[in-house]
C-alpha cells in the first residue's frame, strides 16, 4: 500500500493567516490525490481533487499543488469555518489516507 | 441534491454481526461504485472496499476481507455493508462514499457509529 505521510500533525493559526498543508506519498502518485475537510461530528468533505482541482462549491481561498510524491494544500486568509481537520488521500491504488492535520485558531 | 442517508448507530455484542445501510438519491445510482470507510481515532481513515453497484461486483482491502461483506439493492437504490466476528477493534464510525472519478470520494454518508461491547 502506498504510505501517506502528512504534516503538520496540528496547526495553530489567527483569522486572515495563510496556512499550508504537506502531504508526502511513499511512492509516485501521479497527481492522484485529493484532500479533505472534517469538522467534529461530520463526515470529510472533498475539497481538492487531482491534486489542484477544485471541487463544486468550494472557496477559491482553498487550493492545491504538487507532483510526484509531495503536495501541499494552502489556505488563503482563513476565515472561522475554516477551522477543522484536513485530510490527504491517494486515489491511485488502493486509497490511503494521511493521519490529518487540527487546524486550530491561536 | 446527491446524498448519502446511512442507517443508524449500532451497539453490538462481540462475536455478533451487523449490517449497516447507505441509501443514494439525487443521481443514477447504477452510474457510480460505492465504497466504505472506517474512522477511527487510532487509526485514523482506512478503506474499505467498494462495490460496483451496476453488476454486483466487489473489491476489499486485504485488511477488511472476510471481516466486511458488501451487497446492494438496486431497487432501492442501497448499498449495505455487513461487519462479522465483531470485535472491540471494530468500534469505528463508518462512512459509505461516492468514489465521483480520480478516486476521490466526492460525497460522503453521515457515518454510522458501530460499538462493541460486552
Amino acid at each position: 500500500d502506498i504510505q501517506m505521510t502528512q504534516s503538520p500533525a496540528s496547526l495553530s493559526a489567527s483569522l486572515g493567516e495563510t496556512v499550508t498543508i504537506e502531504c508526502l506519498a511513499s511512492e509516485d502518485i501521479y497527481d492522484i490525490l485529493a484532500w479533505y475537510q472534517q469538522k467534529p461530528g461530520k463526515s470529510p468533505q472533498l475539497l481538492i481533487y487531482d491534486a489542484s482541482s477544485l471541487h463544486t462549491g468550494v472557496p477559491s481561498r482553498f487550493s492545491g499543488s504538487g507532483s510526484g510524491t509531495q503536495y501541499s494544500l494552502k489556505i488563503n486568509s482563513l476565515q472561522p469555518e475554516d477551522f477543522a481537520s484536513y485530510y490527504c488521500q491517494n486515489g491511485l491504488s488502493a486509497p490511503t489516507f494521511g493521519a490529518g492535520t487540527k487546524l486550530e485558531l491561536k | 441534491q446527491v446524498q448519502l442517508q446511512q442507517s443508524g448507530a449500532e451497539l453490538a455484542k462481540p462475536g455478533s454481526s451487523v449490517k449497516i445501510s447507505c441509501k443514494a438519491s439525487g443521481y443514477t445510482f447504477t452510474s457510480y461504485y460505492i465504497s466504505w470507510i472506517k474512522q477511527t481515532t487510532g487509526q485514523g481513515l482506512e478503506y474499505i472496499g467498494y462495490i460496483n453497484t451496476g453488476s454486483g461486483g466487489t473489491n476489499y482491502n486485504e485488511k477488511f476481507k472476510g471481516k466486511a461483506t458488501l451487497t446492494v439493492d438496486k431497487s432501492s437504490s442501497t448499498a449495505f455493508m455487513q461487519l462479522s466476528s465483531l470485535t472491540p477493534d471494530d468500534s469505528a464510525v463508518y462512512y459509505c462514499a461516492r468514489p465521483g472519478g480520480s478516486g476521490a470520494f466526492d460525497y460522503w454518508g453521515q457515518g454510522v457509529m458501530v460499538t462493541v461491547s460486552s
